[in-house]
């Protein structure tokens, strides 16, 4: 595809279930990041891979977050044993190269409701 | 990471100019300066971005202060579709992530 793909759009867990959300970005894209957007808040950076490799993960909340991009390519989010402060959206963002050169280009993210 | 700091909102009428006012006082030397905008319901879009000159695209037009401390979004002629909230960032840290502030809330007015 042409952008920034990400699955599922719409996801409800019950408090305590896993949760896998994929992005898969432009292709030839080297640099992914994923964010998290709770209701009327701009979006909270979560991580960054650079190619397979995950160099930032200053942002993920607790130890219940975990992202990888094994091929570096596709990336999967999954937080585990989710509760319902993890209810936002997620959204995954790719880029050529480093940012401050190149724009980032988002996908329509993942609404994760906890319930 | 340098900061930047947005009016909370700003108003438009449809097919008028638009000017987003941005202040970036402790700008590195190296630090682009990016513009995003958000609109309803889906991910962030970038807008356009620069380092110390002007810049002009087909979404709007980019004004960056001679000091670099300041920088101005022109949008030539608003339109209903340009109601979104806008973002002024300036990609940081080692890896230039896009830390997002709060943003200026666009509405424009038929």
């Amino acid at each position: 595809g042409a952008g920034v793909s990400q699955s599922p759009r719409y996801k409800v867990a019950k408090r305590g279930q896993d949760v896998a959300l994929r992005c898969d970005p432009i292709s030839g894209h080297v640099s992914l990041f994923w964010y998290q957007q709770a209701l009327g808040q701009g979006p909270e950076f979560l991580t960054y891979f650079q190619n397979e490799a995950q160099l930032d993960k200053s942002g993920l909340p607790s130890d219940r977050f975990f992202a990888e991009r094994p091929e570096g390519s596709v990336s999967t989010l999954k937080i585990q044993r989710t509760q319902q402060e993890d209810s936002a959206v997620y959204l995954c963002a790719s880029s050529l190269t480093g940012l401050g050169r190149t724009e980032a280009f988002f996908g329509q993210g993942t609404r994760l409701t906890v319930v | 990471d340098a900061k930047t700091t947005q009016p909370n909102s700003m108003e438009s009428n449809e097919e008028e100019p638009v000017h987003l006012p941005c202040n970036h006082s402790t700008i590195s030397g190296t630090d682009y300066i990016h513009w995003y905008r958000q609109l309803p319901s889906q991910g962030p879009e970038y807008v356009i971005h620069g380092l110390t000159s002007n810049v002009n695209n087909r979404m709007a037009s980019l004004a960056i202060a001679e000091d670099r401390k300041s920088s101005t979004l022109i949008l030539h002629r608003a339109t209903l579709r340009d109601a979104a909230v806008y973002y002024c960032i300036l990609p940081g840290g080692a890896t230039n992530k896009l830390i997002f502030g709060t943003g200026t809330l666009l509405a424009v007015q038929p």
